[in-house]
């Protein structure tokens, strides 16, 4: 069966550090994968669009990979601030599935 | 919130009732989606619309309905057929459909009670 996964539902890391975020994914040929950061309460806000061609993309102090034989996407976030705690969660657009997300990965910075 | 707007922001019905989930956008995207979140869990998709008077079911839509009138508005509807009603509804829109970055609204907290 199709599964997609996000590698731990909570992750605490020090200000400063990078945090990466796994997102696993099986019987998928996705097309492309979003991220997204989830503040509480509030609405998924896009982050980051990788296509199945590509293997990285960037912005700012965000970085994303994808590798199709892994079938995983890992999210960095360098130089981490406080405000960069939320939950991040991952989908996958592939024809036949349309868009399935991911439950998320709740980050915290400590300062 | 990317000009999406849904209303009420926190809904509460007896069980049994009908309920209607308001989104409306002014990006003059085509594309429009219905969510529903659940603690713990991804998105699931509802239903999408991806031109007026058009619309899809998506993977959980038995006990709803949508309609798709006007570019602008897709509202939504959990019906006394949706067994768990209780959730966090999230409105998205897109230019085209599952193209593109969705655009997602603040979302709706239905509490039947």
């Amino acid at each position: 069966s199709q599964k997609i996964e996000q590698n731990s539902e909570a992750l605490n890391i020090q200000e400063g550090k990078t945090a990466t975020l796994t997102c696993n994914y099986t019987n998928y040929s996705p097309a492309y994968l979003q991220w997204y950061r989830q503040d509480p309460g509030r609405g998924p806000v896009f982050l980051l669009l990788i296509r199945e061609n590509e293997k990285e993309k960037r912005k700012e102090r965000l970085k994303v990979t994808f590798d199709t034989t892994l079938k995983q996407s890992l999210f960095h976030i360098t130089a981490s601030q406080p405000a960069d705690s939320a939950t991040y969660l991952c989908a996958l657009y592939s024809s036949a599935s349309k868009i399935i997300f991911g439950s998320g990965t709740r980050l915290s910075i400590r300062p | 919130d990317g000009g999406i707007t849904q209303s009420p922001k926190y809904l509460f019905r007896k069980e049994g009732q009908n309920v209607t989930l308001s989104c409306e956008q002014n990006l003059n995207h085509d594309a429009m989606y219905w969510y529903r979140q659940d603690p713990g869990q991804g998105l699931r998709l509802i239903y999408y619309s991806q031109i007026v008077n058009d619309f899809q079911k998506g993977d959980i839509a038995e006990g709803y309905s949508v309609s798709r009138e006007k570019k602008e508005s897709f509202p939504l509807t959990v019906t006394s057929a949706q067994k768990n009603p209780t959730a966090f509804y999230l409105c998205a829109s897109s230019p085209l459909l599952f193209t593109d970055t969705q655009y997602f609204g603040p979302g709706t907290r239905l509490t039947v009670l």
